[in-house]
């Protein structure tokens, strides 16, 4: 089955200890990308990658880092999170070969942070 | 960047069209339109997108205003199931041959029996 998949689904964590939330399509998508969504702010994007090596920030990088050595994979990484990254958090991927393919979502990770 | 506007919920009765409106009045020449929803906190789904021309796919139909600056997703025949947020998104091109998306705060729709 053609699926994005992320874990964990759900994370409660304290202040400064370094977590990794993973993220892998089996599309052989070559756009990536990492969304947070907060109540009243919609989703925004944090990170996207177009390929392997090739990563960008988005309209909310601060605090986090991601790398894509590999096609399928696309990691968050927070190297020390703090309570205002607490939010439900969305990696998705897209063929991106074409001028208007669409994005597919993961089923999303919820990260606490305290 | 483009930025999208949309009401913040509607109501529509079972049965009926749903009529969901965007404003998108800063959008460049090159940028899609696209629309997913969401479903409590799962992952967003798609469910169309366009340029310039209307679009119409099984799930709805989106029409774009000839200036571009405005859009509607409709709905033809709303269920129960049709309960969700809609988001209306643009995708922004990068002069670095890469794009990202520009999310709206969504319409809550909810469909009544």
């Amino acid at each position: 089955e053609a699926q994005v998949t992320q874990n964990p689904r759900y994370l409660i964590t304290v202040t400064g200890k370094k977590l990794t939330v993973t993220c892998s399509q089996n599309m052989n998508h070559e756009y990536m990308s990492w969304y947070r969504q907060d109540p009243g702010l919609g989703l925004r994007q944090i990170y996207y990658s177009m390929n392997v090596e090739v990563t960008d920030k988005g309209d909310v990088p601060e605090g986090y880092k991601v790398s894509r050595k590999e096609k399928r994979n696309f990691p968050l990484i927070l190297e020390s999170p703090s309570p205002n990254q607490t939010s439900l958090y969305f990696c998705a991927s897209s063929p991106g070969h074409r001028g208007d393919d669409e994005q597919y979502f993961g089923p999303g990770t919820r990260l606490t942070v305290t | 960047d483009a930025k999208t506007t949309q009401p913040t919920s509607m109501d529509c009765a079972e049965g009926r069209a749903a009529n969901l409106p965007c404003n998108h009045s800063t959008i460049s020449g090159n940028e899609y339109v696209y629309w997913y929803r969401q479903i409590h906190s799962q992952g967003p789904q798609y469910i169309i997108h366009g340029l310039k021309n209307n679009e119409t796919n099984e799930m709805a139909s989106l029409i774009i205003t000839e200036d571009r600056k405005s859009s509607t997703l409709i709905l033809p025949h709303a269920t129960l199931r049709d309960t969700a947020v809609y988001y209306c998104i643009v995708r922004v091109g990068l002069t670095s041959g890469t794009y990202k998306y520009i999310f709206g705060t969504g319409t809550r729709l909810k469909v009544l029996a």
